[in-house]
């Protein structure tokens, strides 16, 4: 059985480029969340899916972030004209139902 | 503001010996939490959770306990062992968040041998 799997693992990219991460969750599961985990901190909650729909995104930080999941199954995370503090890992995490997420390894973007 | 805090950096404990992890939390629409445990370059892992309706929640040797009027968790892990170095972040929710998590700064254990 396939965990949550999240493409790029890393990413470098020069400050005002556009970068998109995604996040494959598992199977049947219709919640989808992410997180973004700046260094020595907790993840701090970004935006949440069900299905296709997202129902918060009081999360994200800028209107540069965006994020979709038009097919209720895999997701993009949208980052445009990257800044340095944007810099962080990226955690997806998905659920079935309840409170328990599982979480994918992240990806790491480094705004240099 | 931090909602969930934990006041502890970091913990080192002797293998065999208890560690006990501690989480404080604000926010009274909390109503269920929960313990990951994450190594270096992997996500946070599902370890134990506990719902407010109860004080105490054990699984092998992980014991999360609740105590809601003090607004304070906290995770017990005995016999420790040196697999369990991680970093331990303590979450919470409230059900009328869409189960969105927020987290702690989390504690880094070292147990040693």
């Amino acid at each position: 059985g396939a965990g949550v799997s999240q493409s790029p693992r890393y990413k470098v990219a020069k400050r005002g480029q556009d970068v998109a991460l995604r996040c494959d969750p598992i199977s049947g599961h219709v919640s989808l969340f992410w997180y973004q985990q700046a260094l020595g901190q907790g993840p701090e909650f970004l935006t949440y899916f069900q299905n296709e729909a997202q129902l918060d995104k009081s999360g994200l930080p800028s209107d540069r972030f965006f994020a979709e999941r038009p097919e209720g199954s895999v997701s993009t995370l949208k980052i445009q004209r990257t800044q340095q503090e944007d810099s962080a890992v990226y955690l997806c995490a998905s659920g079935r139902e309840g409170n328990e997420q599982f979480f994918g390894p992240g990806t790491r973007l480094t705004v240099l | 503001d931090q909602q969930v805090k934990q006041n502890s950096p970091s913990l080192s404990v002797q293998e065999g010996r208890i560690s006990i992890l501690n989480c404080d939390y604000t926010n009274s629409m909390f109503d269920y939490f929960l313990w990951y445990k994450k190594y270096p370059a992997e996500g946070p892992t599902f370890l134990i959770s506990i719902s407010s309706i109860k004080d105490k929640n054990e699984d092998g040797r992980f014991t999360v306990f609740l105590n809601k009027s003090a607004k304070h968790l906290s995770l017990h892990i005995v016999p420790s062992q040196p697999g369990d170095s991680a970093v331990y972040f303590c979450a919470a929710s409230a059900n009328n968040a869409g189960n969105m998590l927020t987290f702690g700064g989390g504690t880094r254990l070292m147990v040693k041998p």
